[in-house]
């Protein structure tokens, strides 16, 4: 089992430009997560979906789009890169997104660093 | 607005030493409060759940504490080792909402031989 695998590791962009950071998961999970983490601050939401063929916006999902191709992948989409972007960015799965303990815990993937300049 | 704050932000230990991280928040309705370890240039590892009810949870040589009523939890590290070294986030959920986590900015633990 891979767990969830993100590609790619690392990306520098422009301003301007756009790219999809793909993340996909083997432990047949519901439920898929995107979040950012940035220097000092704790990660935060950007979209999830709770099952396949549903997303939803989290914390902080502007300049961002996403897609659940289908159960095991989701994909991030940054259409037009910002500076305020540069960020590392992690994709988590669980089995759903609530209900009893174990179903809920989120496994994460190793990261896409990315830099907007 | 909910928050999760950690202390210290950074601490260095040597090998064999104990250390206690501290977690406080302010998260509501609470659902349950988790800690994670996070290697460098990895992802999130969980360490450990508990649940309203739960006051202390064991996983190996890490210990957590919760303390509902005061809304703090303690991460402790028992005879640390060079691969403790990592950085530890306090993730609380809040009931409701889908278990909507809220994340601590983290402990970064350096154990020197």
């Amino acid at each position: 089992n891979a767990g969830v695998t993100q590609t790619p590791k690392f990306q520098v962009l422009k301003t301007g430009q756009s790219m999809t950071l793909q993340c996909a998961q083997d432990m047949n999970h519901n439920s898929m997560y995107w979040y950012r983490q940035d220097p000092g601050m704790g990660l935060r939401l950007i979209y999830y979906s709770a099952s396949e063929g549903t997303t939803d916006k989290g914390e902080v999902p502007n300049g961002y789009n996403v897609s659940r191709l289908n159960k095991r992948e989701f994909s991030l989409r940054l259409e037009s890169a910002a500076p305020s972007q540069t960020s590392v960015y992690f994709c988590a799965s669980s089995e759903s997104r609530s209900g009893p303990r174990g179903s809920y815990e989120q496994y994460f993937g190793p990261g896409t660093r990315l830099t907007v300049t | 607005k909910n928050q999760v704050e950690q202390s210290p932000q950074s601490l260095i230990i040597l090998e064999g030493k104990n250390c206690t991280l501290q977690c406080n928040y302010t998260v509501s309705p609470f659902s349950n409060l988790r800690w994670y370890k996070q290697d460098t240039g990895r992802g999130p590892v969980s360490l450990t759940i508990m649940t309203f009810s739960e006051n202390t949870k064991s996983n190996g040589r890490y210990t957590a504490t919760l303390d509902a009523d005061t809304k703090q939890s303690s991460l402790h590290i028992t005879a640390s080792q060079l691969s403790d070294s990592a950085s530890y986030i306090c993730v609380v959920s809040a009931q409701a909402a889908g278990n909507k986590l809220t994340f601590g900015g983290g402990t970064r633990v350096l154990v020197k031989p």
